[in-house]
């Protein structure tokens, strides 16, 4: 079966750092352009940011640009986020997400067809 | 990018239809064909039911449909069923080159 599965959540300070992981199993990693999205606590899902299949396209939702940075290891069938200058409005329960397109490229129609658990992450002193 | 806008709260008896809305603007939803919908149960992960406004993921039931009229794109549950009852969220591809997720729905099964 697909499998994503997430970790690096946690506590942390305002202003703090933190990096996500997400590891994926039972498919080709590297042919498909993978995803973040958050949900705080109470709220909605938010995009967070994709990468595509290879690691040279990034994209980031406006909230995170400058903070967040998204990357993969294909070696290593794993997705990763490194969450820098932590703001208590981050804390949110992360998911990664595969996209459906074949190739690699981040598409357009932006649909995730297989999702993780989640991992959380709090920002509170 | 604000958020889409969706009803938070639906409701329908099992064996009834109900429909939920998704509205954005022609930056989003209007501009492109590229709207998706996601059932979620919390605790568990999101699931992918529509994708490119009316299509469906292999496995996924076909009383799940959808559609799009100018800004406003619609989830179509039929026969509704106790299961159902979770979560639903729209999401559309932006000028922006980013994606946008409505504030979600939550469907209450009578």
């Amino acid at each position: 079966e697909v499998q994503l599965v997430e970790s690096g959540g946690g506590l942390e300070q305002p202003g703090g750092s933190l990096r996500l992981s997400c590891a994926a199993s039972r498919f080709t990693f590297s042919n498909y352009a993978m995803n973040w999205v958050r949900q705080a606590p109470g709220k909605g899902l938010e995009w967070v940011s994709a990468i595509s299949g290879s690691g040279g396209s990034t994209y980031y939702a406006d909230s995170v640009k400058g903070r967040f940075a998204i990357s993969r290891d294909n070696s290593k069938n794993t997705l990763y986020l490194q969450m820098n200058s932590l703001r208590a409005e981050d804390t949110a329960m992360y998911y990664c997400a595969k996209d459906i397109t074949f190739g690699g490229v981040v598409a357009t129609r932006g649909a995730f067809d297989i999702w993780g658990q989640g991992t959380m992450v709090t920002v509170s002193s | 990018q604000s958020a889409l806008t969706q009803p938070a709260s639906v409701s329908g008896s099992p064996g009834q239809s109900i429909t939920i809305s998704c509205t954005g603007t022609s930056s989003d939803v209007g501009g492109y064909n590229y709207v998706s919908w996601y059932q979620h149960h919390p605790g568990k992960a999101p699931k992918l039911i529509i994708y490119d406004v009316s299509s469906r993921p292999s496995g996924v039931s076909n009383r799940f449909s959808g559609s799009k009229s100018g800004n406003t794109a619609s989830l179509t549950i039929s026969g509704l069923q106790a299961e159902d009852e979770a979560d639903y969220y729209c999401s559309s591809y932006t000028t922006s080159s980013t994606w946008v997720f409505g504030g979600g729905t939550k469907l209450t099964v009578l």
